[in-house]
């Protein structure tokens, strides 16, 4: 079974902050994403990192994909309240039964005050 | 775009009852639909993967005989909880891809919250 560790699994920080949320598996994936999540709603997917030390942007979000492709991190640079959410992380890997599958990470409920 | 339509939105039923959640892929063919479960403040966890026209893959723990699913077409896939119980209150979220390879992503839908009292 992969497992994925997400942390913190919370964060409280004031606007204008910077702040990194982790993922860490002992398991390698095919691919890594990262998913942003509003109450009573399905996750919305930010990124998909494919290749080890791959980094994206997203205007102020950084996701880096580790080298060995179990690790990835997610980095929110000078935060606003908008941001405030539930970040997923998810890594992809074959089920073993003929598909592709998610593992999804705890989350990490991020609170950006004002 | 690739949307996902889940319905209903929320269910509130009395125990023993049985719940159909439908899961719909708006503008795609999706090939592979999946099940999830959440429980308040954790993650999502697989619950089954059906691709369609063949029988679903429960994970381990998932009663298949309690969470019936059916994929009969290219654009919905049912679940459907069985006597339900107050413990299998739950955000259910389905997902579709439109194929098994590991490029293809899954949208997700809005989730169905299940309430059993």
């Amino acid at each position: 079974t992969q497992l994925l560790e997400q942390s913190p699994q919370f964060l409280s920080i004031q606007e204008g902050e910077n702040l990194t949320v982790y993922c860490n598996s002992s398991s390698v994936f095919s691919s890594l994403q990262w998913y942003r999540q509003e109450p009573g709603e399905g996750p919305v997917l930010l990124v998909t990192v494919v290749t080890g030390g791959e980094v994206k942007k997203l205007k102020r979000l950084t996701f880096q994909f580790g080298d060995a492709r179990k690790d990835s991190s997610l980095h929110i640079t000078a935060a606003q309240t908008g941001d405030t959410g539930l970040y997923l992380c998810a890594g992809v890997g074959y089920s073993g039964a003929g598909s592709y599958q998610l593992t999804f990470g705890k989350g990490t409920k991020l609170s950006v005050i004002p | 775009g690739a949307v996902v339509s889940q319905h209903p939105s929320w269910v509130i039923c009395k125990s023993g009852t049985s719940v159909k959640i439908e899961c719909r892929s708006l503008d795609f063919q999706a090939t592979t639909m999946f099940w999830y479960r959440q429980f308040p403040k954790q993650s999502l966890m697989l619950m089954a993967t059906s691709n369609e026209g063949s029988k679903a893959t429960y994970e381990q723990g998932v009663e298949k005989d309690k969470f019936l699913i059916n994929h009969a077409s290219l654009t919905l896939s049912t679940l459907t909880v069985t006597s339900a119980h107050p413990e299998d209150s739950s955000f259910y979220i389905c997902s579709a891809s439109r194929g098994k390879v590991s490029n293809q992503p899954q949208h997700f839908g809005d989730g169905t919250r299940l309430s059993i009292l």
